[in-house]
């Protein structure tokens, strides 16, 4: 069955980096799309960066655009989230997510935690 | 491309109905002629899950007691016969137009 399995979450300070991993299993990962999104505490969901099967194509959310970088290394079926700069406003649980339905998320990972403060 | 959902909370009693609302700022029909809208559910302390995709199709393992309708801007996701696990929020989120946009959540409460 399908699982994607996020780590890397920490409590960390204002200006510091964190990697984010995903690891895939029970599916072809490098023939699926792959996005990161997440849900501040109390708050609504947010789509935050998405790549192409290949690595050759990314995009991200404005707020982001500059200081997070998605990445893929699809022979570990991984997929990564390299934030920097973090803001106070960067807190939030982070999801990784399969792009299956044409442009839809169709499974999501269980999340894990980043707390800028 | 906003989404608003109504109501933002339904408190509904066991074995009853509950209806949610989602009205998109443009129309979601694709380019390729699919509208992708589609509900997820997330209970407390969990991921969301998908419930309905392209409008109207069960994603698998979702019960029948759930179903999704609509065109161009607006949709509504109904639950026939609620139970206490459906308890939680629903989404409406739309992937037709860059970027993906969600709903603010509709939280479903047992009465």
């Amino acid at each position: 069955q399908v699982q994607l399995v996020e780590s890397g979450g920490s409590v960390v300070q204002p200006g510091w980096s964190l990697r984010l991993s995903c690891t895939a299993s029970g599916f072809t990962f490098s023939s699926y799309v792959m996005h990161w999104l997440r849900q501040a505490p109390g708050k609504g969901l947010e789509w935050v960066a998405v790549m192409s099967p290949d690595g050759s194509h990314k995009y991200y959310t404005e707020s982001v655009e500059g200081r997070f970088t998605i990445s893929r290394d699809n022979s570990r079926n991984t997929l990564y989230l390299q934030m920097n700069s973090l803001r106070v406003e960067d807190t939030a649980t982070y999801y990784c997510a399969r792009e299956g339905i044409g442009p839809l998320h169709d499974y999501w990972g269980q999340g894990t935690v980043v707390t800028v403060s | 491309v906003v989404l608003t959902q109504t109501p933002l909370s339904s408190p509904v009693t066991l074995g009853q109905a509950a209806s949610i609302s989602c009205r998109s700022s443009q129309s979601l029909v694709h380019r390729d002629g699919n509208t992708y809208l589609s509900w997820l559910h997330q209970r407390p302390g969990q991921p969301p899950r998908l419930l309905i995709y392209k409008v109207s199709n069960r994603f698998s393992g979702v019960p029948d007691r759930f179903s999704g309708s609509g065109a161009g801007t607006y949709f509504t996701l109904r639950i026939s016969r609620v139970e206490a696990e459906d308890v939680g929020v629903y989404y409406c989120t739309q992937a037709s137009q860059f970027p993906w946009t969600f709903g603010q959540g509709t939280k479903v409460e047992i009465k």
